[in-house]
């Protein structure tokens, strides 16, 4: 069964760093998302990607973060100069369709822990 | 604004006893509901969802869903209980007819089934 897969499964980094979260979305999907839990709280959208632009973004999605689909298959979020309370776990997830209620599937996170 | 309210944080069953998840949610239009499962350091897994038609909704591993459009409530549940059913379950709504509008996730609550 296809999955979305994201690395690394946990990422440690000094505050001010930057650091890039990496996913693959299901091949055949053509609509991607990032979305970050921190510990403890609700997951919380970021972003979604369609076509090679942004669709849709949160308050959350500020200058530091940035997407990007470098290749035909990766799906990356990039956080400039990462904060303290950047600290969570971000999921990548994916869609076939472009109706709003095709279910999303998702990978199993990258844990950012920011220092 | 969409919202997702479920009231508990944790639920207790005894194996083979039924089960009920509750949510409850709040959405101008017409919703489209979800439930997500997420396992210990997996990503979410798609259980069921409720776009229009019958209100008792059937899902993976033998879950179902009531959506209930007076109570604005979709509560999750299942006849039997299972050890394996112990995980952390997500309801989420989004409600535009088209476009990949972006999920909103309730808090989760966590599922403890015992032996």
């Amino acid at each position: 069964e296809p999955e979305v897969t994201q690395t690394p499964s946990h990422q440690v980094t000094q505050m001010g760093q930057e650091v890039i979260l990496r996913c693959v979305p299901i091949s055949n999907h053509l609509y991607f998302y990032w979305y970050r839990q921190i510990l403890g709280q609700k997951v919380e959208f970021l972003v979604s990607f369609y076509n090679n632009e942004i669709s849709e973004k949160s308050e959350i999605f500020d200058d530091q973060f940035s997407v990007e689909r470098p290749d035909g298959s990766n799906f990356t979020l990039k956080i400039r100069s990462t904060k303290l309370e950047d600290s969570a776990m971000y999921f990548c997830a994916s869609s076939e369709g472009r109706l709003t209620y095709n279910e999303q599937f998702f990978g199993p996170g990258t844990r950012l822990t920011v220092l | 604004a969409q919202s997702v309210a479920q009231p508990e944080d944790q639920v207790n069953v005894a194996e083979g006893n039924p089960l009920t998840v509750k949510c409850t949610y709040s959405v101008s239009g017409n919703p489209y509901l979800f439930w997500y499962v997420q396992y210990p350091n997996r990503g979410l897994q798609f259980l069921l969802k409720y776009i229009t038609g019958d209100n008792l909704v059937k899902g993976s591993y033998g879950f179902e869903a009531e959506f209930n459009k007076s109570q604005t409530s979709f509560h999750l549940k299942k006849p039997s209980a299972l050890v394996s059913d112990s995980a952390l379950y997500f309801c989420a709504v989004s409600h535009l007819l088209s476009g990949n509008t972006p999920l909103v996730f309730g808090k989760g609550t966590r599922l403890s089934v015992i032996a």
